[in-house]
Protein backbone atom coordinates (compact mmCIF):
# COMPACT_ATOMS: atom_id res chain seq x y z
CA UNK A 1 0.00 0.00 0.00
CA UNK A 2 0.73 3.84 -0.54
CA UNK A 3 2.01 5.53 2.52
CA UNK A 4 1.11 9.10 2.98
CA UNK A 5 3.34 11.02 5.46
CA UNK A 6 2.05 14.53 6.25
CA UNK A 7 4.09 17.00 7.64
CA UNK A 8 4.28 18.98 10.30
CA UNK A 9 1.40 16.96 12.74
CA UNK A 10 0.30 20.41 14.39
CA UNK A 11 1.06 23.74 13.26
CA UNK A 12 0.26 27.30 15.82
CA UNK A 13 -0.11 30.10 13.60
CA UNK A 14 -2.22 33.87 14.05
CA UNK A 15 -5.11 34.71 11.27
CA UNK A 16 -3.65 36.31 8.53
CA UNK A 17 -0.32 34.75 7.96
CA UNK A 18 0.41 31.79 5.99
CA UNK A 19 1.03 28.45 6.52
CA UNK A 20 2.08 25.13 4.56
CA UNK A 21 1.18 21.81 4.81
CA UNK A 22 3.35 18.65 3.31
CA UNK A 23 2.62 15.55 2.24
CA UNK A 24 5.04 12.45 0.73
CA UNK A 25 3.87 9.61 -0.84
CA UNK A 26 5.85 6.15 -0.20
CA UNK A 27 5.62 6.16 -4.45
CA UNK A 28 5.10 8.01 -7.56
CA UNK A 29 1.39 9.23 -7.56
CA UNK A 30 1.58 11.91 -9.94
CA UNK A 31 -1.03 14.39 -9.37
CA UNK A 32 -3.56 11.96 -7.87
CA UNK A 33 -3.35 13.87 -4.43
CA UNK A 34 -6.76 15.24 -2.38
CA UNK A 35 -6.78 17.42 0.48
CA UNK A 36 -9.71 17.87 2.93
CA UNK A 37 -10.21 19.97 6.09
CA UNK A 38 -12.27 18.61 8.93
CA UNK A 39 -13.34 20.99 11.86
CA UNK A 40 -14.01 19.52 15.63
CA UNK A 41 -17.15 17.36 15.47
CA UNK A 42 -17.74 17.84 11.67
CA UNK A 43 -17.14 15.43 8.75
CA UNK A 44 -14.25 16.00 6.46
CA UNK A 45 -14.55 18.07 3.76
CA UNK A 46 -13.08 17.96 0.26
CA UNK A 47 -10.47 21.56 -0.49
CA UNK A 48 -8.34 20.08 -3.74
CA UNK A 49 -7.90 17.11 -5.85
CA UNK A 50 -5.71 16.08 -8.35
CA UNK A 51 -3.04 17.93 -6.47
CA UNK A 52 -3.73 21.63 -7.38
CA UNK A 53 -7.93 21.91 -8.33
CA UNK A 54 -9.63 23.68 -5.73
CA UNK A 55 -12.96 22.03 -5.13
CA UNK A 56 -16.07 24.08 -5.62
CA UNK A 57 -16.64 26.59 -3.44
CA UNK A 58 -12.95 26.67 -1.69
CA UNK A 59 -11.45 29.94 -1.20
CA UNK A 60 -8.66 31.09 -3.75
CA UNK A 61 -6.48 31.33 -0.60
CA UNK A 62 -5.71 27.59 -0.64
CA UNK A 63 -3.91 26.27 -2.95
CA UNK A 64 -2.01 22.73 -3.39
CA UNK A 65 1.00 22.44 -5.23
CA UNK A 66 3.50 19.16 -6.16
CA UNK A 67 3.53 15.58 -8.23
CA UNK A 68 5.43 12.55 -7.61
CA UNK A 69 5.91 12.21 -3.98
CA UNK A 70 5.93 15.52 -2.68
CA UNK A 71 3.11 17.69 -2.03
CA UNK A 72 2.09 20.45 -0.17
CA UNK A 73 -1.33 22.63 0.43
CA UNK A 74 -0.75 26.74 1.42
CA UNK A 75 -2.82 28.90 2.56
CA UNK A 76 -2.24 32.33 2.62
CA UNK A 77 -3.62 35.12 4.94
CA UNK A 78 -5.27 32.50 7.24
CA UNK A 79 -8.92 33.08 8.88
CA UNK A 80 -10.07 32.27 11.97
CA UNK A 81 -12.56 29.46 9.80
CA UNK A 82 -9.21 28.16 8.65
CA UNK A 83 -8.81 26.42 11.89
CA UNK A 84 -9.00 22.42 12.48
CA UNK A 85 -7.41 19.43 11.07
CA UNK A 86 -5.52 19.06 7.47
CA UNK A 87 -5.80 15.26 5.63
CA UNK A 88 -3.99 14.53 2.26
CA UNK A 89 -5.05 11.28 0.23
CA UNK A 90 -3.99 9.28 -2.39
CA UNK A 91 -6.36 8.97 -4.99
CA UNK A 92 -4.27 6.56 -7.21
CA UNK A 93 -6.51 3.73 -6.91
CA UNK A 94 -7.24 1.08 -4.09
CA UNK A 95 -6.33 0.98 -1.37
CA UNK A 96 -6.92 4.75 -1.44
CA UNK A 97 -4.97 5.58 1.91
CA UNK A 98 -4.50 9.17 3.89
CA UNK A 99 -2.15 10.81 5.56
CA UNK A 100 -1.86 11.00 9.67
CA UNK A 101 -3.37 15.00 9.67
CA UNK A 102 -1.99 18.06 10.48
CA UNK A 103 -3.60 19.84 13.50
CA UNK A 104 -3.94 23.84 12.65
CA UNK A 105 -4.84 25.67 15.66
CA UNK A 106 -4.83 29.47 16.66
CA UNK A 107 -1.74 31.13 18.11
CA UNK B 1 -28.26 19.82 -2.69
CA UNK B 2 -26.39 16.75 -1.98
CA UNK B 3 -26.99 14.60 1.05
CA UNK B 4 -25.65 11.57 2.48
CA UNK B 5 -27.24 10.25 5.75
CA UNK B 6 -25.95 7.34 7.34
CA UNK B 7 -27.68 4.93 10.06
CA UNK B 8 -27.31 1.84 11.53
CA UNK B 9 -23.96 1.95 14.33
CA UNK B 10 -24.47 1.32 17.68
CA UNK B 11 -23.06 -1.44 19.85
CA UNK B 12 -22.06 -4.68 18.98
CA UNK B 13 -19.85 -7.56 20.92
CA UNK B 14 -16.75 -8.97 19.46
CA UNK B 15 -17.76 -11.32 16.81
CA UNK B 16 -21.00 -10.03 15.94
CA UNK B 17 -22.53 -8.69 13.12
CA UNK B 18 -24.48 -4.78 11.97
CA UNK B 19 -25.21 -3.52 8.97
CA UNK B 20 -24.96 0.47 8.04
CA UNK B 21 -26.91 1.71 5.59
CA UNK B 22 -26.78 5.28 3.71
CA UNK B 23 -29.29 7.04 1.78
CA UNK B 24 -28.62 9.90 -0.67
CA UNK B 25 -30.20 12.31 -2.45
CA UNK B 26 -29.43 15.81 -4.27
CA UNK B 27 -27.50 14.26 -7.21
CA UNK B 28 -28.79 10.98 -9.53
CA UNK B 29 -27.09 8.24 -7.22
CA UNK B 30 -26.21 5.39 -10.06
CA UNK B 31 -23.94 7.61 -11.67
CA UNK B 32 -21.62 7.88 -8.80
CA UNK B 33 -18.83 5.35 -7.19
CA UNK B 34 -19.76 4.68 -2.87
CA UNK B 35 -17.29 4.52 -0.52
CA UNK B 36 -17.03 4.05 3.23
CA UNK B 37 -14.66 5.78 5.05
CA UNK B 38 -14.05 5.58 8.92
CA UNK B 39 -12.44 7.38 11.73
CA UNK B 40 -10.75 6.40 14.89
CA UNK B 41 -8.11 8.18 17.40
CA UNK B 42 -5.95 5.35 16.68
CA UNK B 43 -6.16 4.74 13.08
CA UNK B 44 -6.92 8.37 12.05
CA UNK B 45 -8.66 8.02 8.35
CA UNK B 46 -8.94 4.85 6.82
CA UNK B 47 -10.98 3.90 3.70
CA UNK B 48 -12.85 0.78 3.77
CA UNK B 49 -14.56 -0.22 0.49
CA UNK B 50 -15.99 0.95 -2.62
CA UNK B 51 -18.86 -0.09 -4.89
CA UNK B 52 -18.51 0.96 -8.76
CA UNK B 53 -21.68 1.45 -11.14
CA UNK B 54 -23.58 -0.93 -12.75
CA UNK B 55 -22.09 -0.25 -16.23
CA UNK B 56 -18.89 -1.62 -13.72
CA UNK B 57 -20.82 -4.57 -13.02
CA UNK B 58 -21.09 -3.38 -9.45
CA UNK B 59 -16.94 -4.35 -8.75
CA UNK B 60 -16.25 -3.97 -5.48
CA UNK B 61 -12.92 -2.88 -3.42
CA UNK B 62 -12.01 -3.11 0.07
CA UNK B 63 -8.91 -2.72 2.42
CA UNK B 64 -7.46 -5.23 3.39
CA UNK B 65 -8.37 -5.15 7.30
CA UNK B 66 -11.67 -5.73 5.99
CA UNK B 67 -11.23 -8.02 3.18
CA UNK B 68 -13.71 -11.20 3.79
CA UNK B 69 -15.62 -9.78 6.90
CA UNK B 70 -17.41 -6.39 5.48
CA UNK B 71 -19.54 -6.52 2.22
CA UNK B 72 -20.61 -3.09 0.25
CA UNK B 73 -23.50 -3.05 -1.57
CA UNK B 74 -26.15 -0.72 -3.40
CA UNK B 75 -29.43 -0.45 -4.40
CA UNK B 76 -29.67 2.29 -7.11
CA UNK B 77 -33.65 2.23 -7.03
CA UNK B 78 -33.51 3.26 -3.17
CA UNK B 79 -30.56 5.57 -3.74
CA UNK B 80 -28.79 3.80 -0.67
CA UNK B 81 -25.58 1.86 -0.04
CA UNK B 82 -25.06 -0.14 2.82
CA UNK B 83 -21.87 -1.74 4.38
CA UNK B 84 -22.60 -5.41 6.03
CA UNK B 85 -20.29 -5.85 9.08
CA UNK B 86 -19.28 -9.30 10.23
CA UNK B 87 -17.01 -10.42 12.82
CA UNK B 88 -16.21 -7.29 14.14
CA UNK B 89 -13.34 -6.40 16.18
CA UNK B 90 -12.44 -3.92 18.40
CA UNK B 91 -10.16 -2.20 16.04
CA UNK B 92 -12.98 -1.74 13.72
CA UNK B 93 -14.39 0.54 16.35
CA UNK B 94 -14.91 4.48 15.17
CA UNK B 95 -16.90 6.43 12.88
CA UNK B 96 -18.25 5.31 9.93
CA UNK B 97 -18.61 7.90 7.08
CA UNK B 98 -20.77 7.21 3.43
CA UNK B 99 -19.09 9.27 0.79
CA UNK B 100 -19.54 10.30 -2.69
CA UNK B 101 -16.61 10.01 -4.72
CA UNK B 102 -14.80 8.00 -8.04
CA UNK B 103 -11.56 8.17 -6.10
CA UNK B 104 -11.19 11.44 -3.75
CA UNK B 105 -14.61 11.99 -1.76
CA UNK B 106 -16.50 14.88 -3.01
CA UNK B 107 -19.28 14.56 0.05
CA UNK B 108 -19.31 12.87 2.95
CA UNK B 109 -22.27 12.00 5.19
CA UNK B 110 -22.29 12.93 8.88
CA UNK B 111 -21.35 9.93 10.33
CA UNK B 112 -22.42 6.63 12.23
CA UNK B 113 -20.39 5.95 15.34
CA UNK B 114 -19.76 1.73 15.74
CA UNK B 115 -18.11 0.28 19.00
CA UNK B 116 -17.16 -3.14 19.28
CA UNK B 117 -15.45 -3.00 23.18
CA UNK B 118 -12.46 -5.00 23.37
Amino acid sequence: DIQMTQSPASLSASVGETVTITCRASENIYSYLAWYQQKQGKSPQLLVYNAKTLAEGVPSRFSGSGSGTQFSLKINSLQPEDFGSYYCQHHYGTPYTFGGGTKLEIK
Amino acid sequence: EVKLEESGGGLVQPGGSMKLSCVASGFTFSNYWMNWVRQSPEKGLEWVAEIRLKSNNYATHYAESVKGRFTISRDDSKSSVYLQMNNLRAEDTGIYYCTRGYDYFAYWGQGTLVTVPA
